[in-house]
């Protein structure tokens, strides 16, 4: 079984320019979860899909930043335009139904925004 | 969620059990103790969880107190590769299940 997959490993872009990353889940999982570690930070939550509807989207730090999961199956983040506190690795995760159990995480992708 | 503390580091000899410890005194009832770990750069990976009873499976074992304050997580036999960070989280189940509070973790050197 094909894990979660990220896209790309690693971006460098410019202040201002805007970068997609994309994230493929775990086939079957309705369940799919954006984080991010910026800086020197801890990882946090930034939005919850339940196929392709947003179930929490509580953590976006602001509207530069847009999640879309058309179909249900594939997502992409996209940020636009870029900032320098943007860098950081962004990780996605995806899991089965509810009521609880594991995420699976990809190996994230690095933005470096210069 | 409730906050968890974790010691910020651990060391362990290579083929002893580790013990990592976790308070999470202000858990509420229906909130669940999950374990997750970083390896270098990768990407978080879930461990174990557990709601009251102690937990089992073939990566590590979850004992929780019986007031639900505190928790440990046992890796039976340590490797070189299990040094990692480890985060202890507390979260509810149901739809909020994957909105996760990572902390700073706990930073474990397994050592020859």
């Amino acid at each position: 079984e094909a894990g979660v997959t990220q896209f790309p490993s690693h971006s460098v872009i410019e202040k201002g320019q805007t970068v997609t990353l994309r994230c493929d889940p775990i086939s079957g999982h309705d369940n799919l979860y954006w984080y991010r570690r910026v800086m020197g930070k801890e990882i946090k939550f930034l939005l919850h899909f339940v196929k392709e509807s947003k179930q929490d989207e509580s953590g976006m730090p602001n509207n530069r930043f847009l999640a879309e999961r058309t179909g249900g199956t594939y997502s992409t983040l996209k940020v636009q335009p870029a900032e320098l506190e943007d860098s950081g690795v962004y990780f996605c995760a995806s899991s089965r139904d509810y009521p609880t159990g594991e995420l699976f995480f990809g190996e994230g992708s690095r933005l470096t925004v210069l | 969620d409730a906050k968890t503390t974790q010691p910020p580091s651990m060391d362990c000899a290579e083929g002893r059990a580790a013990n990592l410890p976790c308070n999470h005194s202000t858990i509420s009832g229906n909130e669940y103790v999950y374990w997750y770990r970083q390896i270098h750069s990768q990407g978080p990976q879930y461990i174990i969880h557990g709601l009251k009873n102690n937990e089992t499976n073939e990566m590590a074992s979850l004992i929780i107190t019986e007031d639900r304050k505190s928790s440990t997580l046992i890796l039976p036999h340590a490797t070189l590769r299990d040094t990692a960070v480890y985060y202890c989280i507390v979260g509810a189940g149901g739809t909020s299940y994957g909105k996760l509070t990572f902390g700073q973790g706990t930073i474990l050197t397994v050592h020859p």
